[in-house]
């Protein structure tokens, strides 16, 4: 059983610009969250996707969307990017979407916005 | 507005004492609380967990512990060993909300000393 990948680890984008992160879930499960931490802090909830649908949504402004795919993967896209949007960009999945189940992190990605 | 508060940024313990890692909810709707440990440039890796219904919950050298009323859980890790050494989150979740997702603390950064 594989775990969770994210690509790229790294990623520099100058602000305006747009950018797509990608994460591959473990096999089976059926729900991504994705979460943003920044420095010091713990991760803040994003959005969560269950079979490829939005299934709840922290307070992050529209210019943050994502995908979920068949085939376990997803995409967290940010457009018109800010400085303060530079922080660890973490993908979790878990078997499903009910409160409690544990999450299962992948490695992140850190985007630095200059 | 911070739901979930880890109010000791930092921890540093001698080889083999306990450590005691400690945090804080204000939302009565949690009802169940993960630990996570996290190591540098790796993702947060599940620990713990404890169900409301539950005031302690022991897996090997952890052992979580609830006070509801208190709106406090707490982390022990006996003996402490310096492979320990990380940051720790704690997070919150409404087992009865669709979405499953974690409210997380800021972290503790645990430093075990041989």
């Amino acid at each position: 059983e594989t775990g969770v990948t994210q690509s790229p680890t790294h990623l520099i984008k100058t602000r305006g610009q747009q950018v797509t992160l990608r994460c591959s879930s473990q096999s089976g499960h059926n729900t991504v969250s994705w979460y943003q931490q920044a420095l010091g802090q713990g991760p803040q909830f994003i959005f969560q996707y269950y079979r490829e649908e939005e299934n709840g949504r922290g307070n992050f402004p529209p210019r943050f969307s994502g995908l979920q795919f068949p085939n376990y993967s997803s995409e967290l896209n940010v457009n018109a990017l800010e400085l303060d949007d530079s922080a660890l960009y973490l993908c979790a999945s878990s078997l499903d979407a009910v409160g409690g189940r544990e999450q299962y992190f992948g490695p992140g990605t850190r985007l630095t916005v200059t | 507005d911070q739901q979930v508060k880890q109010n000791s940024p930092s921890l540093s313990v001698q080889e083999g004492r306990i450590s005691i890692l400690n945090c804080d909810y204000t939302n009565s709707m949690f009802d169940y609380f993960l630990w996570y440990k996290k190591y540098p440039a790796e993702g947060p890796t599940f620990l713990i967990s404890i169900s409301s219904i539950k005031d302690k919950n022991e897996d090997g050298r952890f052992t979580v512990f609830l006070n509801k009323s208190a709106k406090h859980l707490s982390l022990h890790i006996v003996p402490s060993q310096p492979g320990d050494s990380a940051v720790y989150f704690c997070a919150a979740s409404a087992q009865s909300g669709n979405t499953g997702k974690l409210i997380f603390g800021q972290g503790t950064t645990l430093q075990v000393k041989p």
